[in-house]
């Protein structure tokens, strides 16, 4: 159980272009879900808290009008990289939390990003 | 604030060696720990996980025991194999209303035939 998925898992776009990336929880509802940037050989780095039917908090740094998020229900988050530029190539993972104390998260498999 | 402090790789090891990665967290209230891995271009997967004090998350021969009076979560193998290969990420959960989660900068295991 506790599945999420992610979508697509590769990317290939034209400078900007923009490109949507959507995370589902498939067995589980998802009040709260996360996206991350991850750079090659790096640790996540999150960039914002996404709450069903609430607009998303974005963590320090990252632009709101260019990482454009929205969680419409309870079971999806989407991503969207606005007028993307090859400095946004990068590999993209949402997760999800379910309800409950000491829930763990459950990640996506990622997005990889390639802006040329 | 809450924090997560991993040992930092990357380790190599031979096949049947035995494994550890060393985690000690800050925090201010009882967190939940995780072991998370993540395998070459795949998302985190969650490998084990401890909840409260003197807890011991096991998973795939994997072990980890959340120590209090040393605020470690250290993670143990008896002996690695050639699959296990991956980062490994250390992850603590402030488990408030918020659901912060903190995590380890990883550390990037490469086990050796």
């Amino acid at each position: 159980g506790a599945v999420v998925s992610q979508h697509p898992s590769w990317v290939i776009c034209k400078s900007g272009t923009s490109v949507k990336i959507e995370c589902r929880s498939l067995d589980f509802q998802a009040t709260t879900m996360f996206w991350y940037r991850q750079f090659p050989k790096q640790s996540l780095m999150l960039m914002a808290t996404s709450n069903e039917g609430s607009k998303a908090t974005y963590e320090q740094g990252v632009e709101k009008d260019k990482f454009l998020i929205n969680h419409a229900s309870l079971t999806l988050s989407t991503l969207t990289v606005t007028s993307a530029h090859p400095e946004d190539s990068s590999f993209y993972i949402c997760s999800a939390i379910q309800q409950g104390r000491n829930s763990p998260l459950h990640f996506g498999n990622g997005t990889r990003l390639t802006v040329t | 604030g809450d924090s997560v402090t991993q040992m930092e790789g990357p380790v190599t090891l031979s096949e049947e060696a035995f494994l550890t990665i060393n985690c000690t967290y800050t925090a201010t209230g009882y967190p939940s720990l995780f072991w998370y891995v993540q395998y070459p271009g795949e998302g985190l997967q969650l490998l084990l996980k401890a909840t409260k004090a003197d807890d011991k998350g096991s998973n795939k021969g994997f072990e980890a025991t959340y120590r209090k009076e040393t605020t470690s979560f250290h993670l143990e193998k008896g002996s690695v194999q050639v699959s296990d290969s991956a980062v490994y990420f250390c992850a603590l959960s402030d488990g408030g209303t918020g659901n912060q989660f903190y995590f380890g900068t990883g550390t990037s295991l490469t086990v050796i035939p």
